[in-house]
């Protein structure tokens, strides 16, 4: 079985810092990894994936996620973070087949302070 | 384009009763999976429709049953609704062979009073 652990269901930076949502994952095969975002009363937006091409993997509104397989993580960073970034993001996991069920993480809110 | 469309966007229910939740795919999608998002929780996926048979199956007791048309579009359906099902639910379609070409859908706001 896969699983997803998103350690916190909160974090808060300035306007201007870096970003980090933590994601370590469970998996018995070689997973494929996802991060979505989703902003109040709307469905999942992709910020990136990880599909066992290049470890470090740039996605969408400058966010950015490495796969390290000895840490079993993949976290999403941002250098500079913007008010319009406040949302909820979610990490999760799928086998390598097209059209795999996502299993997903709880969930972390990010907030950002003027 | 228009991408997922589901319908209605918000519905109350009584306990016991039944309820019927509609998707149309975005254009060109054949596949769709249906997920469920309870209030602070990740989205849990419950079964997943390719040529209008169920293909992958969550961990959801058999009060979840689902239908895909020729058309693409599919329907939830859940009888004998308890309030631990009150959830947004989020339908998702997809191309097969695409690797997480998923396209999300807003969401239909269940309560169950």
């Amino acid at each position: 079985a896969q699983s997803v652990t998103q350690l916190g269901s909160h974090v808060s930076v300035s306007e201007g810092a870096l970003v980090l949502l933590r994601c370590n994952y469970s998996s018995s095969v070689p997973p494929y990894l996802f991060w979505y975002v989703q902003y109040p009363n709307q469905g999942l937006q992709l910020l990136l994936k990880y599909t066992s091409a290049a470890t470090l993997v740039k996605g969408i509104n400058g966010f950015e996620a490495e796969f390290k397989k000895s840490e079993t993580s993949f976290h999403l960073t941002k250098p500079s973070a913007h008010m319009s970034d406040a949302a909820e993001y979610f990490c999760a996991v799928s086998d390598t087949g097209a059209n795999s069920k996502l299993t997903f993480g709880k969930g972390i809110t990010l907030s950002v302070r003027p | 384009d228009a991408g997922v469309t589901q319908s209605p966007t918000h519905l109350i229910k009584t306990r016991g009763q039944q309820v019927t939740l509609r998707c149309s795919p975005k254009s060109g999608h054949d596949t769709v999976s249906w997920y469920q998002q309870a209030l602070g929780q990740g989205p849990q996926f419950i079964f997943q429709y390719y040529e209008e048979e169920e293909r992958q199956r969550g961990n959801f007791p058999d009060r979840f049953s689902g239908h895909q048309f020729p058309n693409y579009s599919s329907e939830l359906n859940v009888n004998a609704l308890w309030l631990g099902d009150s959830a947004l639910y989020l339908c998702a379609s997809s191309f097969p062979g695409v690797v997480n070409g998923y396209t999300f859908g807003s969401g239909t706001r269940l309560t169950v009073v």
